[in-house]
């Protein structure tokens, strides 16, 4: 059983187009995350949400729009994909007020 | 401006050796600190952790020390073993923040 789960594992997209990751975790979680892993392998937070609410958004561009349609679900849209947006996006969860955050197994986006 | 820092980006040790991972970090605010280990085309696993208020924490071969004087943890695998190789990342946070701050990651090979 897989905890925190993404589709699609890898995207290839052209400069300018739209497209969607998707985030699950059957963990029970009440909070869930994006993270961006660049270039560099730094991992970055993105965004948290907590019950539905956005708690953090990271300074990212507005091209990049979450959205929790419940505890267990959290997406990720990103209009006008640029060069600069290829990365892995992992997806995490964890207990508000925990420190500790599960990942899922990234999704991998290259546009070209 | 790094927060975490994991200066060393690669480390190999023989099979059975000690592995000793460090990472640094500048924010005297965190009071929580914690391990992943990532293999490839994987999410980060947690592995270990440590609050603020303790030195050490042990976990089977996995120990992490806490120097917060210095500002410095490190992660010490004994004895380390060949599916101990990954990169490991070193993160922080404190509380109320409900996020991760990450370091760069270590690769830490294990040769038999």
């Amino acid at each position: 059983d897989t905890a925190v789960s993404q589709t699609p594992k890898y995207l290839v997209t052209q400069m300018g187009n739209d497209k969607s990751i998707k985030c699950e975790q059957n963990l029970g979680h009440d909070t869930m995350y994006w993270y961006k892993q660049d270039s560099k392998k730094f991992l970055k937070i993105m965004f948290s949400y907590n019950n539905k609410e956005l708690i953090i958004n990271e300074t990212v561009p507005n091209r990049f729009s979450p959205k929790s349609p419940d505890k267990a679900h959290l997406n990720l849209h990103i209009n006008s994909l640029e060069l600069g947006d290829s990365a892995v996006y992992f997806c995490a969860s964890t207990n508000h007020g925990e420190e500790t955050q599960y990942f899922g197994p990234g999704t991998r986006l290259l546009v070209l | 401006d790094q927060q975490v820092k994991q200066n060393s980006p690669s480390l190999s040790v023989q099979e059975g050796r000690i592995s000793i991972l460090n990472c640094d970090y500048t924010n005297s605010m965190f009071d929580y600190f914690l391990w992943y280990k990532k293999y490839p085309a994987e999410g980060p696993t947690f592995l270990i952790s440590i609050s603020s208020i303790k030195d050490k924490n042990e976990d089977g071969r996995f120990t992490v020390f806490l120097n917060k004087s210095a500002k410095h943890l490190s992660l010490h695998i004994v004895p380390s073993q060949p599916g101990d190789s990954a990169v490991y990342f070193c993160a922080a946070s404190f509380q109320g923040a409900q996020k991760l701050v990450f370091g760069q990651g270590t690769r830490l090979t294990i040769n038999p």
